[in-house]
């Protein structure tokens, strides 16, 4: 069965970063892509964006290009997410899912998701 | 940018149909996918494309889409169904979602 196991909690301060892991496992990594999500406190979804397994080429939703980068590793079916110059308001949980392209994009699986919180 | 409204609250009686709405501009054209998210848990895809079912979805689960509205369904609704609900879209370079609907089964 298709499951993504993410790294636990993160505490950082302001100006930190963080590096958020996703384990695949069940299905041919580089057949779907990964998509970063987060989620706020009591809010709503935040697509971060997603990267393609199968060539590595990240794509960035505008609101965090610059602070944000996405990676693979193939020889481990892991997924990254790293976040720069980290923000009081950064803190959410964050998410990766299984991306699927085709008429647009859809998220089919997700992990169990990372909180990280970002506090001096 | 696009932007998706759903109801912030939806209230259903036990067995009953409720429908969650999605409005976008034009949002017929679009491909509508459909999230559930229970409380301190990820979210779960319900519907996609509109109106596909996972596997593992129950058949009580249902989407619609047309003109400026696409409408999840759900039949005979159980007290599990309650949860947060939330509607997404892909628009041009990003993935949109609407803000969510708390469904409340009475």
């Amino acid at each position: 069965q298709v499951q993504l196991v993410q790294s636990g909690a993160e505490v950082k301060k302001p100006g930190a970063s963080v590096k958020v892991s996703c384990k695949a496992s069940g299905y041919t990594f580089t057949s779907q892509g990964i998509s970063w999500l987060r989620q706020a406190p009591g809010q709503g979804l935040e697509w971060l964006g997603w990267i393609s397994t199968h060539n590595g080429q990240p794509n960035y939703a505008q609101n965090l290009q610059g602070r944000v980068t996405m990676t693979t590793a193939t020889s481990t079916s892991t997924a990254y997410m790293e976040l720069r110059s980290l923000r009081s308001d950064d803190t959410a949980v964050y998410y990766c899912a299984r991306t699927i392209i085709g008429g647009g994009i859809f998220l089919d699986y997700w992990g169990q998701g990372t909180l990280v919180t970002v506090s001096s | 940018s696009y932007e998706l409204t759903q109801p912030l609250s939806v209230s259903v009686a036990l067995g009953q149909t409720a429908r969650i709405t999605c409005g976008g501009y034009n949002i017929g054209s679009k491909n509508v996918h459909w999230y559930q998210q229970k409380p301190g848990q990820p979210p779960v895809l319900v519907i996609y494309r509109d109106t596909n079912r996972p596997s593992g979805i129950p058949e009580r689960f249902s989407g619609s889409n047309s003109g400026n509205t696409a409408t999840l369904t759900i039949s005979r609704t159980q007290a599990g169904d309650e949860a947060d609900y939330f509607c997404q879209v892909w628009d041009s370079i990003t993935v949109v979602f609407g803000a969510g609907t708390k469904l409340t089964v009475l």
